[in-house]
């Protein structure tokens, strides 16, 4: 079945202690990108991935980091998590870029105490 | 001002109605996706469009590119449709998609 999948679903964590959200695809797609999801502000990039070794910033990359070592992995890094990074975290696949479907994964509620 | 804006925020219907949302853009842009968020936060996307219109069941999507302009038609609507209904749009240049704020239908029986 393809899907994209998210580690881990829940997570409640402290300011300053590190932690990474796996994300991995297995449709061999060369996009991909982490989102986060807030009351009122709709989606917002955070970064994106157009292959292995590439990565971008998106809209809102402060206080993240990213690697794409492996096509189908991209995980999300927080090195000192904050309380303003609680969020709904989405990673996303795609063939391509445009006009190609978006694949999302289930999604990973934060909480920065 | 957003890129993307959707209206109405917020639609509360009987089982049975027609159904529209709208989505506005201010850029010019290279795809325009609707996407289906469930009550228990997953994200499916239902059209992709540059142009005309797309139908799939009971929904149907349009736009229309010189006025900027999509809507989300859903016919005979039914309680599970119930949902956030997402557009977002493909920036020509810019690599990124940019999403408008969500309606939340929800459908009453």
């Amino acid at each position: 079945e393809a899907q994209v999948t998210q580690n881990p679903r829940y997570l409640i964590t402290v300011t300053g202690k590190k932690l990474t959200v796996t994300c991995s695809q297995n449709m061999n797609h060369e996009y991909m990108s982490w989102y986060r999801q807030d009351p009122g502000l709709g989606l917002r990039q955070i970064y994106y991935s157009m292959n292995v070794e590439v990565t971008d910033k998106g809209d809102v990359p402060e206080g993240y980091k990213v690697s794409r070592k492996e096509k189908r992995n991209f995980p999300l890094i927080l090195e000192s998590p904050s309380p303003n990074q609680t969020s709904l975290y989405f990673c996303a696949s795609s063939l391509g870029q445009g006009f190609f479907e978006q694949y999302f994964g289930p999604g990973t509620r934060l909480t920065v105490t | 001002k957003n890129e993307v804006e959707q209206s109405p925020q917020n639609l509360t219907a009987q089982e049975g109605e027609f159904i529209t949302i709208n989505c506005s853009y201010s850029v010019g842009i290279s795809a325009l996706h609707w996407l289906q968020q469930h009550p228990g936060g997953g994200i499916v996307s239902l059209f992709m469009l540059s142009s005309g219109k797309k139908k799939h069941g009971r929904l149907i999507a349009t736009i229309n590119i010189q006025e900027k302009h999509s809507s989300l038609h859903i016919t005979a609507s039914h309680p599970r449709d119930s949902a956030v209904y997402i557009c977002a749009v493909y920036i020509q240049g810019a690599q990124k998609l940019v999403f408008g704020q969500g309606t939340r239908l929800t459908i009453n029986p």
